[in-house]
């Protein structure tokens, strides 16, 4: 079935490190990959998506890759800082004719930055 | 910039009562979302609506589910009567328009508690 795993579930690291989150998704139809970041009580805010077409994407501190081989994407986050400590969700689509689509969600990974 | 936006941000209720969440999503978009989020869990989905009709509805998405858009900007969930089991934060999403159309943006969320 559709499904979408993520590690770790939680990660601490300090201010000024790199965190990676990995993510592996099961539908081979999925072509678009969004991560969010949920801070405590708030909305799932998008902070970078890659498409099935393109390998790796950066903006500023945030990396995706994606091996669509191997059904694996992951986000990199350099130069941590405290802001960054939050909830952090990973997704795949499953996408449908009508041209809408259905996000399956990883379990999340909690990172927290220690100043 | 537009957001998704979801009124009542928490509502109260006792098991078996009937309740209605809000949202309006953003104006041009085509396809409307809802995702329910249980308290420490992941971002399940629940239905997609497009056309003014459900598109694709998840397992959890039972009878006692329905979702509308009674006019041309309010898209609504009904939870015809409340379990114990149905509290959780409970999502809004719109995507279909602009430059990203593929991505959602998300409301932020409606906290059901169901006494």
């Amino acid at each position: 079935g559709e499904n979408v795993e993520q590690h770790p579930s939680t990660l601490s690291v300090q201010e000024g490190d790199s965190a990676v989150i990995k993510c592996t998704y099961s539908d081979s139809a999925s072509n678009y990959f969004p991560w969010y970041k949920q801070e405590l009580g708030k909305r799932p805010q998008l902070i970078i998506d890659i498409r099935s077409n393109v390998g790796e994407k950066k903006d500023q501190r945030i990396a995706v890759t994606l091996n669509k081989t191997a059904k694996h994407f992951s986000l990199h986050i350099t130069e941590t800082q405290p802001e960054d400590s939050a909830v952090y969700f990973c997704a795949a689509t499953i996408p449908f004719s009508g041209g809408y689509n259905k996000l399956i969600f990883g379990a999340g990974t909690r990172l927290a930055v220690h100043p | 910039e537009p957001e998704v936006t979801q009124t009542p941000s928490h509502q109260v209720t006792q098991m078996g009562q009937e309740v209605i969440l809000r949202c309006v999503p953003i104006s041009n978009h085509l396809y409307f979302y809802w995702y329910r989020q249980i308290l420490g869990q992941k971002v399940e989905f629940l239905v997609s609506f497009y056309n003014n009709e459900i598109s694709e509805k998840s397992e959890i998405f039972d009878d006692q589910f329905s979702v509308e858009r009674p006019d041309g900007s309010n898209f609504t969930l009904k939870i015809r009567s409340t379990k114990l089991e149905d509290s959780a934060m409970y999502f809004c999403a719109s995507s279909g328009g602009g430059e990203r159309p593929d991505t959602q943006y998300f409301g932020p969320g409606t906290r059901l508690t169901v006494l």
